[in-house]
């Protein structure tokens, strides 16, 4: 019954490659965001999708694309993976309305070497 | 811009001491706080939430934090430390369909 999940936990990849992380969410909210936590914690928001809608895009470099198939599911994309990529993925999700706080997965740890 | 800060890195307190982890923010409307939880190899947890109404709240593990406008802060407390509350803590504000969190406080406990 797990409410926010990613696959996978853990990525090990070498640069250049494309890979992608998948998440879910089991609660009904219509908004899922994507966050980049670095290795030093700080946790800083990338993307958020509303109903299948783009509505938050940070700069990121356009290597990351989110793609959001249905209101509970928020895939990311990473294309030709750098050495600086090497952080934790979280996915999280809210409902619309500022009252509403953020419900988090548990985050994909990826490493690029 | 909306900020948050937390001025502490890393706490370091004895089992069954209080605790205080300090938050100040930066918003020009009537903010949305909260404050997580991150213990090692997780995600993060929600703690409590402030929206409004009465400025302290409570969470759950025994947590609650304060909400002073005119200190632009939220700190969280907690009276008796344990070993377990050892983690990552992040305070937090909601704005819009954005949320800006701090740079969080690593909290060690000494048995």
């Amino acid at each position: 019954d797990t409410a926010v999940s990613q696959t996978p936990k853990y990525l090990v990849t070498q640069m250049g490659n494309d890979k992608s992380i998948k998440c879910e969410q089991n609660l009904g909210h219509d908004t899922m965001y994507w966050y980049k936590q670095d290795s030093k914690k700080f946790l800083k928001i990338m993307f958020s999708y509303n109903n299948k809608e783009l509505i938050i895009n940070e700069t990121v470099p356009n290597r990351f694309s989110p793609k959001s198939p249905d209101k509970a599911h928020l895939n990311l994309h990473i294309n030709s993976l750098e050495l600086g990529d090497s952080a934790v993925y979280f996915c999280a999700s809210s409902q619309r309305g500022r009252d509403s706080p953020l419900h988090f997965g548990n985050g994909t740890r990826l490493t690029v070497t | 811009a909306q900020s948050v800060t937390q001025p502490d890195i890393h706490i370091t307190v004895s089992e069954g001491a209080s605790l205080e982890l300090r938050c100040n923010y930066s918003y020009g409307a009537t903010p949305y706080l909260f404050w997580y939880v991150q213990s090692p190899g997780q995600g993060l947890q929600l703690l409590l939430k402030y929206f409004s109404g009465d400025t302290l709240v409570q969470g759950i593990k025994g947590f609650e934090a304060e909400f002073k406008r005119s200190q632009s802060s939220f700190n969280l407390r907690k009276p008796s430390v344990h070993w377990s509350d050892a983690a990552e803590y992040f305070c937090a504000v909601g704005y819009g369909q954005n949320f800006v969190f701090g740079p969080g406080t690593r909290l060690s406990v000494l048995p």
